[in-house]
């Protein structure tokens, strides 16, 4: 069965710095990936994917992630933190081929200190 | 194009009491999803629906806890006999197809005095 890990509860970073926000997946075959941000009081927003080719995904308001085959992960990257960007991220993962629904890890506190 | 909706948006209800969400998926999205947030929690697998297929109920916690899609579109949860530990948010999402990039709705928050 497929499963996500995010490592950390919660990151915390000034703003402007670059950030990272971890994630690590167990599946079989290849995997299809995912990130979502959820704002206060809001649903869940989808922010980027990866499902084939280049292993750099571009997503929304300047975020991006890497694909690592090797190391299993899927980090989600930001060069310049904005205060705006505090929110509660989530990663996701399921297997390539087939229909099932996404498996989504706990969820990683960010928060950017002016 | 309108988005996943959901009503209400707060419900308050007594333990004991009976309680219907409701979801309005996105046009033409054949999978919608169920789940539940609790405070600082994660997202919580309730039951997902892929076209005419079976259901996959497999995370419902217990059976007081029920849903139906009529006509392949919107979708009812119903929490029978509701409990304290029952107060949490419910989000429904909805995608083209089952583990297609999924859209959430913006949740419905239970409170179970």
């Amino acid at each position: 069965a497929q499963s996500v890990a995010q490592p950390e509860d919660q990151v915390n970073v000034a703003e402007g710095n670059p950030l990272t926000v971890k994630c690590t997946y167990s599946v079989s075959g290849n995997p299809y990936l995912f990130w979502y941000v959820q704002y206060p009081n809001r649903g869940l927003q989808f922010l980027l994917k990866y499902i084939t080719g280049d292993n750099l995904v571009k997503g929304s308001y300047g975020f991006e992630a890497e694909f690592n085959k090797s190391q299993t992960s899927f980090h989600l990257k930001k060069p310049s933190a904005l205060v705006s960007d505090s929110a509660l991220y989530f990663c996701a993962v399921r297997p390539a081929g087939g229909n099932t629904p996404l498996v989504f890890g706990k969820g990683t506190r960010l928060s950017v200190i002016a | 194009g309108a988005g996943v909706s959901q009503s209400p948006s707060n419900k308050v209800t007594e333990k004991g009491k009976d309680v219907e969400l409701r979801c309005d998926p996105i046009s033409g999205h054949t999978a919608l999803y169920w789940y539940r947030q609790s405070l600082g929690q994660g997202l919580e697998f309730l039951i997902y629906f892929q076209g005419n297929s079976a259901p996959d109920k497999s995370g419902l916690p217990s059976d007081r806890f029920s849903a139906e899609r009529t006509g392949g579109s919107v979708s009812t949860l119903t929490i029978q006999r509701t409990q304290q530990e029952d107060s949490a948010v419910y989000l429904c999402a909805s995608s083209l197809v089952a583990g297609d990039t999924q859209y959430f709705g913006p949740g419905t928050r239970l409170t179970v005095l």
